[in-house]
């Protein structure tokens, strides 16, 4: 069974630039998510969607960020324009959605750094 | 608010000896905990986790952990570590996984 795909795997890009990372999550599952890993840090929850609806956006920084899974399957997280903070590694995951404490699968991530 | 704590930031043990490492957690209600590896320049793995039950979980690679409600714990065990052990593990809460800040574990040979 295929795992959990993210693209790009390594961004550097300059502050106020945009830029755009991609995920397509385990075949079947419903449920998908978006984490933002500061160095250091755990991952922080910045976007849950079940299908292509938003299940939880309370901590993504809306006026730069913007996520999207228009047709229930793969997902897009975008950064416009980027601060220096925002690098980090992006964490895209998925499950299965039945409801209750599903384990989620992580993709690889993507490492984003802001010069 | 859940929230997860990992009291330690290194663990530091000799291949062959048990892997303890340590998570408390705070939440309303049940709590959902979950373990996860991450090694370098690769995405987290699932090793376990606790919904209701047998308090002793068993998961990947020979770990188990260990839900003690009174203490508010969720320790994850190795009776015998291997150097490929040596990682960053995460404890976390909730299906929305709130993550603790990770303990790094180093197996010497």
């Amino acid at each position: 069974e295929a795992g959990v795909a993210q693209s790009p795997r390594y961004k550097i890009i300059e502050k106020r630039q945009s830029v755009a990372f991609w995920c397509n999550p385990i075949s079947g599952h419903a449920t998908l998510y978006w984490y933002q890993q500061i160095l250091g840090q755990g991952p922080k929850l910045l976007i849950q969607f079940q299908n292509n609806g938003v299940v939880d956006d309370s901590q993504l920084p809306k006026d730069r960020f913007s996520a999207e899974r228009l047709k229930g399957v793969d997902s897009t997280l975008k950064i416009q324009p980027a601060k220096l903070e925002d690098s980090a590694v992006y964490l895209c995951a998925s499950s299965l959605g039945g409801g209750g404490p599903d384990t989620q699968y992580f993709g690889p991530g993507t490492r984003l750094t802001v010069l | 608010a859940q929230s997860v704590a990992q009291p330690e930031d290194q663990v530091n043990v000799a291949e062959g000896n048990p892997l303890t490492v340590k998570c408390t957690y705070s939440v309303s209600g049940n709590p959902y905990l979950f373990w996860y590896v991450q090694y370098p320049n690769r995405g987290l793995q699932f090793l376990l986790k606790y919904i209701t039950g047998d308090n002793l979980v068993k998961g990947s690679y020979g770990f188990e952990a260990e839900f003690n409600k009174s203490q508010t714990s969720f320790h994850l065990k190795k009776p015998s570590a291997l150097v490929s052990d040596s990682a960053l593990y995460f404890c976390a809460v909730d299906y929305k996984l709130s993550f603790g800040a990770g303990t790094t574990v180093t197996v010497r040979a």
